[in-house]
């Protein structure tokens, strides 16, 4: 069965501090891979994804994932963290459906 | 209104009452989506509805009743639940081209639901 793993349920980086989200998935062929961020009391918004081609996908307000195949991992990073991305980040892979991660939680502090 | 609309944003309901949640669609898409957010759990697909025919429906229990009157709106009707199933219910939609899950899926904030 696929799944999707997000090992961090929660980060907290400085403000202007690098970040990296880790999310492996299980699944025998590449999937389609996306990263959506949820703030408080909102919808998930999609940041990034990947389908094919250039491993390193570039996505809204300054995130970056890598594809890596030999271990089925999509993280999510950004050089300079604001405070303003303090949210829920989440893992998705697209297979017949979509199969979410549980989450990692971004707090950022001052 | 852009986007996802979803109201209302917030549902307290005892055990035995009936409510529906209704989702609408200002995309032009013609799938769309109830997903169950439970604290700690990852997102469940419960209901997905292409040019309005129900297309999945992942083992949801029966006192959870969608309805897709047309391809810019969609219902959930609630009866009889239970305490677990409070939760954030999100509606989504995404233009389904056939080729699987490879169209991104565009979100709603969400109904907090919250059975008594």
């Amino acid at each position: 069965a696929q799944s999707v793993t997000q090992p961090d349920i929660h980060i907290t980086v400085s403000e202007g501090a690098s970040l990296e989200l880790r999310c492996n998935y299980s699944y025998g062929a590449t999937p389609y891979l996306f990263w959506y961020v949820q703030s408080p009391g909102q919808g998930l918004q999609l940041l990034l994804k990947y389908f094919s081609g250039d491993t390193l996908v570039q996505g809204i307000k300054g995130f970056e994932a890598e594809f890596k195949r030999s271990q089925s991992s999509f993280n999510l990073r950004k050089p300079s963290v604001h405070w303003s991305d303090a949210a829920e980040y989440f893992c998705a892979v697209g297979v017949d459906q979509f199969y979410f991660g549980t989450g990692t939680s971004l707090t950022v502090i001052p | 209104e852009t986007g996802v609309t979803q109201t209302p944003r917030h549902l307290v309901m005892g055990m035995t009452n009936k409510k529906s949640l209704k989702c609408e669609q200002h995309l032009g898409h013609n799938a769309m989506y109830w997903y169950k957010q439970s604290a700690k759990k990852p997102l469940e697909l419960m209901f997905v509805y292409s040019l309005e025919e129900r297309v999945e429906n992942n083992s949801v229990p029966s006192r959870f009743s969608p309805e897709c009157p047309n391809s810019s709106h969609l219902f959930l009707h609630l009866h009889t639940l239970q305490p677990e199933d409070s939760a954030l219910y999100l509606c989504a939609s995404s233009q389904d081209r056939g080729g699987g899950a490879e169209d991104e899926q565009f979100f709603g904030p969400g109904t907090r639901l919250t059975v008594l």
